[in-house]
C-alpha cells in the first residue's frame, strides 16, 4: 500500500506570509495527488488536483507541484480564512491521505 | 450545482449496524463514482471504499471488507453505506464524496456523524 507522509504536522504562521506544506509518497504516484482544506466541523474542500491544477473557485494563491514521489502545497500570501488543516491524497492506487498539517495562526 | 445531502446523526450500541445515506442532485448520478471516508474525533481522513453507480460494482479498502456494504438506487440518486458489527472505534463523521474522473474528491456530502456507546 501506499503511504503519504506530510510535513510539517503543525505550522503556525501570520497573514501575508508564504506558506509551503509537502507530501511525500512511498513509492512513484505519477502526478496523481491531490490537496484538501478542511476547517473545524465541516467537509474537506478540494483545492489542487492532478499536483498542479487549481479547482475551480479556488483562489489562485493556491499552487501545487510535483511527481514521482515529492509534492508541495504553497500559498503565496496568508489570508485570514485559509487557517486550516490541508490534507494530501493519491489517486494513483486505491486512495490514501496524508495525516494532514495543521496551520495555524502566529 | 452539485450538492450531496447526507442522513442525519446516529447512536448506536456496540454489534449494531448503521445506515447512511447520500443524496445527490445537480449532476447525472449513474455517471461518478461515490466515494465514502471517515474521520474519527480529531484524526485525519480514511477512504473507505467507492461505488460505481452505473453497474453498483463496490470496492473496499482491505479494512473494511466483510463488513461495509456500498448501495446505490438509481432511481432517487442515493447512495447508501452500511457498516455492520459497530464498535467504539467506529464513532467517526462519515463523508459521501462525488468521485472526479481521475479518482479526485471533488464534492463532499455534509457528513454524518456516527456515535457509538453501550
Amino acid at each position: 500500500d501506499i503511504q503519504l507522509t506530510q510535513s510539517p504536522s503543525s505550522l503556525s504562521a501570520s497573514v501575508g506570509d508564504r506558506v509551503t506544506i509537502t507530501c511525500r509518497a512511498s513509492q512513484s504516484i505519477s502526478s496523481y495527488l491531490n490537496w484538501y482544506q478542511q476547517k473545524p466541523g465541516e467537509a474537506p474542500k478540494l483545492l489542487i488536483y492532478a499536483a498542479s491544477s487549481l479547482q475551480r473557485g479556488v483562489p489562485s494563491r493556491f499552487s501545487g507541484s510535483g511527481s514521482g514521489t515529492d509534492f508541495t502545497l504553497t500559498i503565496s500570501s496568508l489570508q485570514p480564512e485559509d487557517f486550516a488543516t490541508y490534507y494530501c491524497q493519491q489517486s494513483y492506487s486505491a486512495p490514501c491521505f496524508g495525516q494532514g498539517t495543521k496551520l495555524e495562526i502566529k | 450545482q452539485v450538492q450531496l445531502v447526507q442522513s442525519g446523526t446516529e447512536v448506536k450500541k456496540p454489534g449494531a449496524s448503521v445506515k447512511v445515506s447520500c443524496k445527490a442532485s445537480g449532476y447525472t448520478f449513474s455517471n461518478y463514482v461515490i466515494s465514502w471516508v471517515r474521520q474519527a474525533p480529531g484524526q485525519g481522513l480514511e477512504w473507505m471504499g467507492w461505488i460505481n453507480p452505473y453497474n453498483e460494482k463496490a470496492t473496499y479498502a482491505q479494512k473494511f471488507q466483510g463488513r461495509v456494504t456500498m448501495t446505490t438506487d438509481t432511481s432517487t440518486s442515493t447512495a447508501y453505506m452500511e457498516v455492520r458489527s459497530l464498535g467504539t472505534d467506529d464513532t467517526a463523521v462519515y463523508y459521501c464524496a462525488k468521485n472526479a474522473v481521475a479518482a479526485h474528491f471533488e464534492n463532499w456530502g455534509q457528513g454524518t456523524l456516527v456515535t457509538v456507546s453501550s
